[in-house]
C-alpha cells in the first residue's frame, strides 16, 4: 500500500467547474506538498501546509491532521489548468510522493 | 530571479557507461533534492543535502548511484555502469532550508540505450 494515495487518477471537467483533488497519507510528515507538473514535465510547488488551509488565486488547498487528508479545490476551472497534480508527504529529509491526478480541462 | 537549472537538458547514452548530471540550486539554499520520475510512474525521492551535513541517500536504488554537492552549491549526481531501468527523468530542487517549499529544475532527461 502506497504511503501516500491520491483520487481520482484522472479527471475531466468542463470549463468553470469545481474541481476536487483528494489525498491521503499514512506516513508521519511534518507538511503536504501539492505540486504541478505540466504536459511539458516542468514541476511547480503550488503548496506547502501542515495545518488549516491555504488559497492563492482560484487553488485552495486544506489540510485535516487528525483525518491525515488534504484536498486540493480548484474554482472556475480553465483549460490551463489541465496538468498533473501531484501530493506529497514531507518529512524534513525527503517527500513521499502520490501517483499524481491528471487533470483535463475541456473549453 | 534564477531559478534552479540542471544540466543537460536530455542526455542519450550506452548501457555501460557512467553519467553525471548537474544540478545548480538557487543561491542562498541550503537543501537540495534528487528525485527520479521513470516513464508512468511517480517520483521518487533519491538523496538530500542539508548544508553541510551528512546527506541522506536512503532513496539511492543501488551502489552505482552516488551524488556529492560541493562548497554547498553545485551538486553532480553520478550514475555508474549505467543499466536501460536508470533511463528516467532526473529532478533536482532546492529550498531555503528543509521546512520550506521546493523549487524544481527542469530535469535531466536520461535515456540509456
Amino acid at each position: 500500500k502506497n504511503e501516500v494515495e491520491q483520487s481520482p487518477q484522472n479527471l475531466t471537467a468542463q470549463e468553470g467547474e469545481f474541481i476536487t483533488i483528494n489525498c491521503s497519507y499514512s506516513v508521519g510528515i511534518s507538511a503536504l506538498h501539492w505540486l504541478q507538473q505540466h504536459p511539458g514535465g516542468g514541476i511547480v510547488s503550488l503548496f506547502m501546509l501542515s495545518s488549516g488551509k491555504k488559497k492563492h488565486g482560484r487553488l485552495i488547498a486544506t489540510i485535516n491532521i487528525q483525518e491525515k487528508h488534504s484536498s486540493l479545490h480548484i474554482t472556475a476551472s480553465h483549460p490551463r489548468d489541465s496538468a498533473v497534480y501531484i501530493c506529497a508527504g514531507g518529512s524534513a529529509r525527503q517527500l513521499t510522493f502520490g501517483s499524481g491526478t491528471q487533470l483535463t480541462v475541456l473549453p | 530571479g534564477a531559478g534552479v537549472s540542471q544540466s543537460p537538458s536530455n542526455k542519450v547514452t550506452e548501457k555501460g557507461k557512467d553519467v553525471e548530471l548537474r544540478c545548480d540550486p538557487i543561491s542562498g539554499h541550503t537543501a537540495l533534492y534528487w528525485y527520479r520520475q521513470s516513464l508512468g510512474q511517480g517520483l521518487e525521492f533519491l538523496i538530500y543535502f542539508q548544508g553541510n551535513s551528512a546527506p541522506d541517500k536512503s532513496g539511492l536504488p543501488s551502489d552505482r548511484f552516488s551524488a556529492e554537492r560541493t562548497g554547498g552549491s553545485v551538486s553532480t549526481l553520478t550514475i555508474q555502469r549505467t543499466q536501460q531501468e536508470d533511463s528516467a527523468v532526473y529532478l533536482c530542487a532546492s529550498s531555503l532550508d528543509r521546512s520550506n517549499e521546493q523549487f524544481f529544475g527542469p530535469g535531466t532527461r536520461l535515456t540509456v540505450l
